[in-house]
C-alpha cells in the first residue's frame, strides 16, 4: 500500500535556528498536506500543495511530485514551534480520497 | 464558517462494552467524511470514509463500524470493545476527494 516516510524522527534546535523536515512517499500523490499535532492529539493544518512551493509566515512547503518527496522549512524557530509535525499524502480515486500519514517528526526547540 | 464537532472528548470503557463516537459538520453541504484512529505512539490510519448519506466504506478492519445517518453526521461504533481499540479517534471532512482535510478535535478512548 501507499507509504509515507518522514525524517528525521526527532529534531532538537536552538531557538532561532531553521528546521528542515522531509517527507517521502511511495506512490503518485495528488497533494501533500502538512499538519501540526498538538500534545492533546488534535491536528492543525499548516500547508497543502500538490507541487511547487508555498509559503505562510515562517513556513515553506516544497513538493516535488515527480520525485515523490516534499519538505517543510521552518525559519527562525521558536519554542512554541515544539511538537509533532505530520506529513500526509493525498491519493485520490474518482470517488474518494485517502490521506496517508507519515509517522511524524518530533521537534523540540530549546532556549 | 464550517465547524466540526466530535463527542465525547474522552471515554474510559470496559472491555466488551459498547461504544458510540459522534461527529457533526456544520456549514458544509454533502462533505466527504472520514474516521481516523491513532494508537498511542502510532501513525494515524484511515478507518472509514463516506461520500454520501447512508454510504460508508471500510478502509481498515478493526471490528468497528461506521454509519452516516444524516448528511452532517458520522458515527463510529462497536458492540464489544477490545483492549486494542484504545487510542485517539479523529473525524475529518473534505469538500471533494482531492481537497484538503479538516479534522475535529478528537476523542481519546481508553479501554480497560
Amino acid at each position: 500500500g501507499q507509504q509515507v516516510q518522514q525524517s528525521p524522527a526527532s529534531l532538537v534546535l536552538q531557538e532561532g535556528e531553521n528546521a528542515e523536515l522531509q517527507c517521502n512517499f511511495s506512490s503518485t500523490a495528488t497533494r501533500l498536506q502538512w499538519f501540526y499535532q498538538r500534545p492533546g492529539g488534535s491536528l492543525v493544518s499548516l500547508l497543502s500543495n500538490p507541487s511547487g512551493t508555498k509559503h505562510t509566515g515562517r513556513l515553506t512547503s516544497t513538493t516535488v511530485t515527480k520525485e515523490r518527496r516534499g519538505s517543510l522549512h521552518i525559519s527562525s524557530s521558536q519554542i512554541t514551534d515544539s511538537g509533532t509535525y505530520l506529513c500526509a499524502m493525498g491519493a485520490a480515486s474518482s470517488s474518494f480520497s485517502k490521506l496517508v500519514f507519515g509517522q511524524g517528526t518530533s521537534l523540540s526547540v530549546v532556549p | 464558517a464550517q465547524t466540526i464537532h466530535q463527542w465525547p472528548v474522552a471515554e474510559i470503557k470496559a472491555v466488551g462494552s459498547p461504544l458510540s463516537l459522534g461527529c457533526t459538520i456544520k456549514g458544509k453541504s454533502s462533505p466527504n467524511l472520514y474516521w481516523y484512529w491513532q494508537a498511542t505512539g502510532g501513525t494515524l490510519q484511515q478507518l472509514f470514509y463516506s461520500i454520501t448519506v447512508g454510504q460508508v466504506e471500510s478502509v481498515v478492519q478493526l471490528n468497528l463500524s461506521a454509519s452516516r445517518p444524516k448528511d452532517d453526521q458520522f458515527i463510529l461504533s462497536t458492540e464489544k470493545l477490545l483492549l486494542s481499540h484504545s487510542g485517539f479517534y479523529l473525524c475529518a471532512w473534505s469538500l471533494r476527494g482531492d481537497s484538503d482535510y479538516t479534522f475535529g478535535s478528537g476523542t481519546r478512548l481508553l479501554v480497560i
